[in-house]
């Protein structure tokens, strides 16, 4: 079963400033299977990347993905209101014997 | 239009079963696994199992195995899950999604146990 370590757990930023949101796998994640999900308070999760970097449709431009193997992160490039939530990544495939989140990185308004 | 109805909130006692259901429509339910997500008030989601929609066939999550039972109709194009031996444990809000990566959520049942 692979483990995935979200860090940090809590990221304190301001409007406009640029947050950097990592995830890492105990072992090597397949083909870039990882996505990520973003969760507000009260909502279910929102696709916001898959394939580890391929935004899901009408996610804005300034979310991205990247990195592969065990090393992942979610790039937000000015940071909205909007987008002061909870972030998911995930591991996800056809075979797999489970399919596990990390345990979530909280980005809190400054 | 493109979207998964969950039924609505649950309150059962320990030892209890639930059975929670997601109906699919605006897209072809056949050709999609579908999977059922839980989490717990303040944790992780945490996964329970996936059906292929079409096939009907399931895996679960060896945490749930032998508690938990995923099943569909498609003539309904719905997908149900049944969990058996609650506990309070249990209490959680529980989404059905769409996909290997989710690209479709229900809104989710909140299922409480409770003696």
């Amino acid at each position: 079963e692979i483990v995935l370590t979200q860090s940090p757990g809590t990221l304190s930023l301001s409007p406009g400033e640029r947050a950097t949101l990592s995830c890492r796998a105990s072992q090597s994640v397949g083909s870039s299977s990882l996505a990520w999900y973003q969760q507000k308070p009260g909502q279910a999760p929102r696709l916001l990347i898959y394939d580890a970097s391929s935004r899901a449709p009408g996610i804005p431009d300034r979310f991205s993905g990247s990195g592969s193997g065990t090393d992942f992160t979610l790039t937000i490039s000015r940071l909205e209101p909007e987008d002061f939530a909870v972030y998911y990544c995930q591991h996800y495939g056809n075979s797999l014997p489970m399919y596990t989140f990390g345990q979530g990185t909280k980005l809190e308004i400054k | 239009q493109v979207q998964l109805v969950q039924s609505g909130v649950e309150v059962k006692k320990p030892g209890a079963s639930v059975k929670v259901s997601c109906k699919a429509s605006g897209y072809t339910f056949s050709v999609y696994a579908m999977h059922w997500v839980r989490q717990a008030p303040g944790q992780r989601l945490e996964w329970m199992g996936w059906i292929n929609a079409g096939k009907g066939n399931t895996q679960y999550s060896q945490k749930f195995q032998g508690r938990v039972t995923i099943t569909r109709d498609t003539s309904a194009s719905t997908i149900y899950m049944d969990l058996n031996s609650l506990r309070s444990e249990d209490t959680a809000v529980y989404y059905c999604t769409r996909g290997w990566f989710y690209d479709l959520w229900g809104r989710g049942t909140l299922v409480t146990v409770s003696s």
